[in-house]
């Protein structure tokens, strides 16, 4: 069974960082394409960041471009997400998403996310 | 960058009733266009990808269709159990953008 686990988030202050991480369990997470997908309270889904298999393509939001940045750790099975100069505009649950499959896919299993809250 | 645009925002319908939801993508997008459903306090899922493939698991009632930059979503006979939010999805590139979301209700 497919298993994605975040942790990390919590209450920051403004300008603060945070570093989220998701382990995953019950497929071959190497051969896995990975994306980081947010939500504001109320709010709808926004698209948040992407690594491909290998660690070697990334891409970013342009409302978190240079404050946030992904990686994994294929050896461990685990997806991480850096956030920095955390704004209250940074404020939801994230996400952490697999692909279905290789190349241009939609995400097939999502974890529970976890609750990041920037406020003084 | 990509815009996915859905409508209506909201709806209203019957149990058994026909629902369509529609998204337009600011431009082509070949068939990487997927569908959503995020019931109340629940993670979204994977409904259907490629535009009309449904998802393992997915009932029937639910079927998409379109090209190029008009897609449809559609529940055959709504149920109470489909009651949530629906979600496009462009993955034809990054950034994978979602549409704006449509809430369905029961009436």
């Amino acid at each position: 069974e497919v298993q994605l686990v975040e942790s990390g988030g919590g209450l920051v202050q403004p300008g603060g960082s945070l570093r989220l991480s998701c382990a995953a369990s019950g497929f071959s997470f190497r051969s896995c394409e990975m994306n980081w997908v947010r939500q504001a309270p109320g709010k709808g889904l926004e698209y948040v960041s992407y690594i491909n298999s290998v660690g070697s393509t990334t891409f970013y939001a342009g409302s978190v471009r240079g404050r946030f940045t992904v990686s994994r750790d294929n050896a461990k099975s685990s997806l991480f997400l850096q956030m920095d100069s955390l704004t209250p505009e940074d404020t939801g649950v994230y996400y952490c998403a697999k692909d279905r499959s290789g190349g241009a896919s939609p995400a097939d299993h999502w974890g529970q996310g976890t609750l990041v809250t920037v406020s003084s | 960058d990509i815009q996915m645009t859905q409508s209506p925002s909201s709806l209203s319908a019957s149990v058994g009733d026909r629902v369509t939801i529609t998204c337009r993508a600011s431009q082509g997008i070949r068939n990487y266009l997927g569908w959503y459903q995020q019931k109340p306090g629940k993670v979204p899922e994977l409904l259907i990808y490629d535009v009309s493939t449904l998802q393992s698991g997915v009932p029937s009632r639910f079927s998409g269709s379109g090209s190029g930059t008009d897609f449809t979503l559609t529940i055959s006979s709504l149920q109470p159990e489909d009651v949530a939010t629906y979600y496009c999805q462009s993955y034809i590139d990054a950034p994978r953008t979602f549409g704006q979301g449509t809430k369905v209700e029961i009436k």
